[in-house]
């Protein structure tokens, strides 16, 4: 069964810190990886799609990184901001499961200014 | 597109009464997907449908759980009869499955936030 795990549980950085989310997973056999954010009471919002075959992507400030032989990723974001304060969740999605996600439990993260 | 439309937003009911959701993909998507997220749990997948067919209900948590998807358009989600412990945010998702080495983003609704009382 695929397990998905994100630390920190939560964060709180300075205003234009450089910071970095992680993300690990059991099962190394993905299709793709995803990372969402989610604002408080609202719904997930895709940040980055990286694909099995891929390394990384970029977007912006953020840049997400993948290594599937070891079952993590990371998201990456640049000169943080206080309107970068969300929860950032990153699900896998298996390979011979469908086309389902699994997620980790998230990163709430805290920019003051 | 309007993106993934859920309704209603927030629904309040009554222990025992039937509770409703709904969802409408994005056109052209043929994946769909309900997930419930709780402080305690997470997000959890309940059940996915790929062209309007349920593929997996491992997820619905009982048979008071049950949910269709009559056509490519327009998804249920209900619960009969509601219990305070199903208080929680219910999201819907599609996706286009692309098969092979590539796949697509699943996109979320804006959920809705059951409260059983």
């Amino acid at each position: 069964k695929q397990e998905v795990t994100q630390i920190p549980a939560a964060l709180s950085v300075p205003e234009g810190e450089n910071l970095v989310l992680n993300c690990s997973f059991t099962d190394s056999a993905i299709y793709n990886l995803q990372w969402f954010r989610q604002d408080p009471g609202k719904g997930l919002t895709s940040l980055l799609l990286i694909q099995s075959s891929q390394r990384e992507q970029t977007s912006g400030r953020l840049n997400a990184s993948l290594d599937k032989s070891s079952g993590r990723s990371t998201l990456y974001i640049a000169a943080s901001q206080p309107g970068d304060s969300a929860t950032y969740l990153c699900a896998v999605k298996k390979r011979n499961a469908g086309n389902m996600l699994t997620f980790g439990g998230g990163t709430r993260l805290m920019v003051k200014p | 597109d309007a993106g993934v439309i859920q309704s209603p937003r927030h629904e309040v009911t009554e222990m025992g009464q039937e509770v409703t959701l709904r969802c409408k993909p994005i056109s052209g998507h043929d994946y769909l997907f309900w997930y419930r997220q709780t402080m305690m749990r997470g997000l959890e997948l309940l059940i996915y449908f790929n062209n309007n067919v349920p593929i997996d209900d491992s997820g619905m948590p009982e048979d008071r759980f049950s949910a269709k998807m009559p056509n490519a358009s327009f998804s249920t989600l209900k619960i009969q009869p509601s219990e305070p412990r199903d208080s929680a945010v219910y999201f819907c998702a599609s996706s286009l499955g692309g098969g092979g080495q590539v796949d697509t983003e699943a996109f979320f609704g804006q959920g809705t936030r059951l409260t059983v009382v």
